[in-house]
């Protein structure tokens, strides 16, 4: 099972809203990851949660809220969102340690749209 | 600073003839190079890596190749199919951090025509 589960696929919010995106794995893995990405651009870190503890913060702004609840959840809380952050949020996992610790596999992502 | 580049924005390869997507990058701190594919509005599927302590990684139709000295790899595709016609995805990371996150670069489009 390589399988990252996102919801939801689609989320249409507005600035003034609360919303979270869910990710889920079960694979064993212990790092895992949230990337934006925009058309026609390469995703881009955002959070790397390292057994369940934040250990990378790309200098998000702070109406992004990461939350890891356990080893195989991971939320990405959003409040007060800008039309500029309407893009592709994808939820990534890799093993974290071994020979290949850094070898992600990513959700089909959430499409979200801030009016 | 792009550390991950993809030079050719789109490749067009006639099917069953072999594809070849280049891929350079500039920290020489990347131990570990992935190879993603993705189409529009999905998230990126793992295709192939390879370990910077190996020139070649072979994985069926996919075999990827890296030349340190020059930091280059290739995705080589064998024969291509109408299927492969996607975004490529080159990525790099640093294997001794334990957990620091991909670096991609901006992508390759293969037009597989048949």
């Amino acid at each position: 099972d390589t399988e990252v589960t996102q919801t939801p696929k689609h989320l249409v919010m507005g600035m003034t809203n609360k919303k979270s995106l869910k990710c889920e794995q079960h694979m064993g893995h212990r790092a895992m990851y949230w990337y934006k990405q925009k058309a026609k651009k390469p995703p881009e870190l955002m959070f790397v949660y390292s057994y369940e503890k934040l250990s990378i913060n790309e200098s998000v702004p702070s109406r992004f809220s990461p939350e890891c609840p356990n080893s195989s959840l991971l939320n990405l809380h959003l409040h007060a969102l800008q039309p500029e952050d309407s893009a592709l949020y994808l939820c990534a996992s890799s093993p974290g340690q071994g020979p290949r610790n850094t070898e992600a596999f990513f959700g089909q992502g959430t499409r979200l749209t801030v009016v | 600073d792009q550390q991950v580049k993809q030079n050719s924005p789109s490749l067009s390869v006639q099917e069953g003839r072999i594809s070849i997507l280049n891929c350079d990058y500039t920290n020489s701190m990347f131990d570990y190079f992935l190879w993603y594919k993705k189409y529009p509005a999905e998230g990126p599927t793992f295709l192939i890596s390879i370990s910077s302590i190996k020139d070649k990684n072979e994985d069926g139709r996919f075999t990827v190749f890296l030349n340190k000295s020059a930091k280059h790899l290739s995705l080589h595709i064998v024969p291509s199919q109408p299927g492969d016609s996607a975004v490529y995805f080159c990525a790099a990371s640093y294997s001794g951090g334990g957990a620091d996150g991909l670096t991609f670069g901006k992508g390759t489009h293969l037009i597989i025509q048949p």
